[in-house]
């Protein structure tokens, strides 16, 4: 099946910093993007997404980047909590074709 | 309104058994989407249905199996669990399976093999 990397690679950052996280895609007839974050034990949560006639997006604390030029697709957090401490999945669709789940990224926020 | 609801969210079985997984959609989404997530190999698609129809289809094993109802409602079963088959199996509902429908995640059943 599809999966994501064996290695999942982790930003760290201090509380009150901002968090980028970056994804690289790899449809480029995907039209529509979502971020996920997972906490541990529990399923992804919906954060933000953004369609592919729009090259930015933003919602509470968060802002998604979409660079459709080099397929990548970045979530910014402002103002980094100790409670935004999760996995980040960035995921691609294109038309009826199912959810692709790209390469998850750990953020770990120190007080 | 609910969210997406999995029961049972954990299991314990062991090696040739088989097993049923149930998800609850969202009230109103028709559409119904499996994944499996381990460590090693984080989230893989197992299939999506809607209206009772399976839309697409992940690259798992025939003993990898599912089916959704009038209600929307779907289940997955697993035939002759392996050692492998252990991981959080994970459902999804959206209003529809064409499109930018958000996909929103249940909490997921913890499925373990001995």
């Amino acid at each position: 099946g599809e999966s994501v990397g064996l290695h999942l690679p982790t930003l760290s950052v201090q509380e009150g910093d901002n968090s980028i996280i970056n994804c690289a895609y790899s449809n480029s007839a995907s039209d529509y993007f979502i971020w996920y974050k997972q906490e541990s034990g529990k399923g992804p949560q919906f954060i933000i997404d953004i369609r592919s006639n729009m090259d930015k997006r933003q919602g509470q604390r968060v802002t998604v980047l979409l660079n459709k030029t080099v397929k990548h697709l970045s979530l910014q957090i402002a103002a980094t909590q100790p409670g935004d401490s999760a996995v980040y999945f960035c995921a691609e669709k294109s038309g009826f074709q199912k959810l692709v789940f790209g390469t998850g990224t750990r953020l770990l926020v120190s007080p | 309104k609910a969210g997406v609801t999995q029961t049972p969210r954990y299991l314990i079985k062991t090696r040739g058994q088989q097993v049923t997984l149930s998800c609850s959609p969202i009230s109103g989404h028709r559409s119904v989407s499996w994944y499996q997530q381990t460590p090693g190999q984080g989230l893989q698609f197992l299939f999506e249905y809607f209206s009772e129809t399976q839309r697409n289809k992940g690259n798992f094993p025939g003993r990898f199996s599912g089916r959704q109802f009038s209600n929307s409602r779907s289940e997955m079963n697993v035939s002759t669990l392996e050692l492998g088959d252990s991981a959080l199996y994970l459902c999804a509902s959206s209003l529809d399976y064409r499109g930018t429908d958000t996909q929103y995640f249940g909490p997921g059943t913890r499925l373990t093999v001995l």
